[in-house]
């Protein structure tokens, strides 16, 4: 069974930009999360997606959106990319009625 | 709000154990995780206990979970040098089961 898929690996953008992130969870999986990690502020929640809906959200500005489509395929928008931004943005997938999560190898974003 | 610490940085002989804690403030009644992840890479779920139990033993790795004290401690047996590589500690919010907060890492390193 494939694991979590996200795409870029890598993405380099400049302030002001925005930026799209994909994840592609583990099939079957409904339930896609997102976390932010940094050296400074470690791992954080972003939001949790399930069934195309926002279920959850952690404590960021608006510019920090997402979205899930109907094959539960998760995306994630920064807008107004701020220098502040880079991180390792990773995304987890885990059954509906089994919370353990499962998660990819992440994007890594610099915002030069 | 939630707060999970871990101590950064912990150094072992080959073939000794390792014994890495964390400590809470709250949690939901759920799983509490043991992720580890290495350099470049994503997290990889490595154990996890369930809030009713107090030990779980999975090959090489023990966990003890002290609810009253919001203890929890990962056992690495024989430790290995592929063991090396950081340890986060991750706990429910109690807004959501897959909103995680996670410590800090712990940073293990395994000598020869």
């Amino acid at each position: 069974k494939a694991g979590v898929t996200q795409t870029p690996r890598y993405l380099i953008k400049t302030r002001g930009q925005q930026v799209t992130l994909s994840c592609s969870p583990i099939s079957g999986h409904r339930s896609v999360s997102w976390y932010q990690q940094t050296p400074g502020q470690g791992l954080q929640f972003l939001f949790e997606y399930f069934s195309e809906t926002q279920r959850n959200k952690g404590n960021f500005p608006g510019r920090f959106s997402g979205r899930q489509f109907s094959n539960s395929r998760s995306e994630m928008n920064v807008s107004t990319l701020e220098l502040g931004d880079s991180a390792l943005y990773l995304c987890a997938s885990s059954l509906e009625s089994n919370e353990k999560l499962f998660f990819g190898s992440g994007t890594q974003l610099s915002v030069l | 709000g939630e707060d999970v610490e871990q101590s950064l940085f912990l150094s072992v002989r080959e073939g000794d154990s390792s014994v890495i804690n964390c400590t809470y403030t709250d949690s939901s009644s759920t799983y509490l995780y043991w992720y580890k992840q290495e350099p470049g890479a994503g997290l990889q779920l490595l154990t996890y206990i369930f809030s009713n139990m107090d030990m779980k033993q999975d090959q090489r790795l023990t966990v003890l979970l002290n609810k009253k004290d919001k203890h929890l401690s990962l056992r690495i047996a024989d430790t290995q040098t592929g063991d090396s590589a950081i340890y986060f500690c991750a706990v429910p919010r109690r807004t959501g089961r897959r909103a995680l907060t996670f410590g800090s890492g712990t940073r293990l390193q395994v000598q020869p």
